[in-house]
């Protein structure tokens, strides 16, 4: 699995934009890249997750060069509500061969008014 | 749907003492998991079960069992807890189909245990 690199925290205001940008040299051809994020006293939930160039929900946007070595999610517009801790995982699909999702520290991500 | 429920919310055990951790989740899922999380820290795995019948250790599986019940539940067990094991504790699931993209997993409310 490879191995993910994000910054610890992050400060933002309400209404900027928010970019988190991860590392992932090593990731494997049939790598996908997935964020989940994480508010206090719950448990993950999911948030995006892309293969290559750009993908967007309701949520956020994943932003993915070429190379796929790093990632950047982009959440709009932020509120005092997205304050919460950030994941990037990286991994094969899981096709029944499940299944083990690396989550590391995390981006702490804390939005001021 | 409730999703994925965990059970009980809070619990202090002393040293030594044993107890179940419970989950269910009413989505058909086929793997579930457990993980722990750290102050501090990300989640960790300890045991997952791919499908019913079957389960896998994890990154940090020792002092821990599982059992999956059935389809729909599966429960981490500490035989003696240690002041080690104190931490939250979340289930997830995920639905395992073949091929297609990463799996999305949903995760509990957690357990928050502390051990004296």
């Amino acid at each position: 699995l490879a191995k993910t690199t994000q910054p610890i925290s992050m400060d933002s205001y309400e209404g900027q934009e928010v970019n988190i940008t991860c590392s992932h040299n090593n990731i494997a051809t049939n790598d996908y890249i997935t964020w989940y994020q994480q508010f206090p006293s719950q448990g993950p939930r999911f948030i995006i997750q892309g293969y290559k160039t750009k993908v967007t929900n309701e949520v956020a946007s994943l932003f993915i060069p070429a190379d796929r070595k790093s990632s950047t999610l982009s959440l709009p517009r932020v509120s005092l509500s997205d304050t919460a801790v950030y994941y990037c995982l990286v991994g094969v699909p899981f096709s029944g061969n499940t299944g083990k999702l690396i989550f590391g520290q995390g981006t702490t991500l804390q939005v001021k008014p | 749907n409730a999703g994925v429920t965990q059970t009980p919310k809070f619990q202090v055990l002393k040293t030594g003492q044993s107890m179940t951790l419970q989950c269910a989740q009413d989505m058909n899922h086929n793997s579930m998991y457990w993980y722990r999380q750290d102050p501090g820290m990300g989640l960790r795995l300890i045991y997952y079960s791919a499908s019913e019948g079957t389960t896998d250790k994890g990154e940090v599986p020792n002092g821990y069992n599982v059992s999956r019940l059935n389809k729909r539940e599966f429960s981490l067990r500490l035989e003696s807890a240690a002041p080690s094991q104190t931490s939250v504790y979340f289930c997830a699931s995920s639905e395992a189909y073949t091929g297609g993209t990463q799996e999305t997993q949903y995760f509990g409310p957690g357990t928050r245990l502390l051990v004296l």
